[in-house]
């Protein structure tokens, strides 16, 4: 079967460091995927997008790798601040216009 | 970017009745979205609404059950109809757009539904 696996478990890093988040699929074969981040209460706002032949996509503190092989994407927010604290949401789409998304991994960032 | 804006944010509903969800945008689209998100989950693709032609629903959803009307290029609503405390959730609205080649969506704030 289809699926999007975000790690459902907390990440808690400290104020300064990188925070890691992994996003791995089975049996999509994904045109682009997108990193969304969703606040409490609030709709997912859309970050980033890498395409199926990039190996890496960039944007500020942002980055984004994506293996095809692997079928895996992980997301890295450098120099951490408590202001990212959220849910990063994970999505893919397989072309058209439909997007399937992730459960989300909620990371919190300690001053 | 376009910004949506949703009435209502929350409600508390009976089991049995419906509540009409409306989601505004501030800018024409052709393509709007209906998710569901419940607790700890994905969002779920309910309805894609095109304005002038019939939703299309995903497999788990059904017209009687959400009801979607696209008057205009600006406005949606979703009905969910005979409620019970399964559809408590929160109901996004999206729009989508054919930017710089692939389709980038933005959400509204979500309407908090509790059925008891």
């Amino acid at each position: 079967s289809q699926k999007i696996e975000q790690n459902s478990e907390a990440l808690n890093i400290q104020e300064g460091k990188t925070a890691t988040l992994t996003c791995n699929y089975t049996n999509y074969s994904p045109a682009y995927l997108q990193w969304y981040r969703q606040d409490p209460g609030r709709g997912p706002v859309f970050l980033l997008l890498i395409r199926e032949n990039e190996k890496e996509k960039r944007k500020e503190r942002l980055k984004v790798t994506f293996d095809t092989t692997l079928k895996q994407s992980l997301f890295h927010i450098t120099a951490s601040q408590p202001a990212d604290s959220a849910t990063y949401l994970c999505a893919l789409n397989t072309g058209g216009f439909k997007t399937i998304f992730g459960a989300g991994t909620r990371l919190f960032v300690k001053a | 970017s376009a910004v949506i804006s949703q009435k209502p944010s929350r409600d508390i509903c009976q089991r049995g009745t419906s509540l009409t969800i409306q989601c505004q945008v501030d800018s024409q689209v052709t393509m709007m979205f209906w998710y569901r998100q419940q607790p700890g989950q994905s969002l779920t693709l309910i309805a894609t609404a095109n304005q002038g032609s019939e939703a299309t629903y995903e497999s788990g959803f059904v017209i009687d059950k959400f009801p979607i009307s696209r008057p205009n290029l600006t406005f949606s609503t979703l009905t969910v109809s005979n409620m019970s405390p399964e559809d408590s959730s929160i109901y996004l609205c999206s729009v989508g757009g054919l930017t710089r080649g692939y389709y980038e969506q933005y959400f509204g704030p979500g309407t908090r539904l509790t059925v008891t």
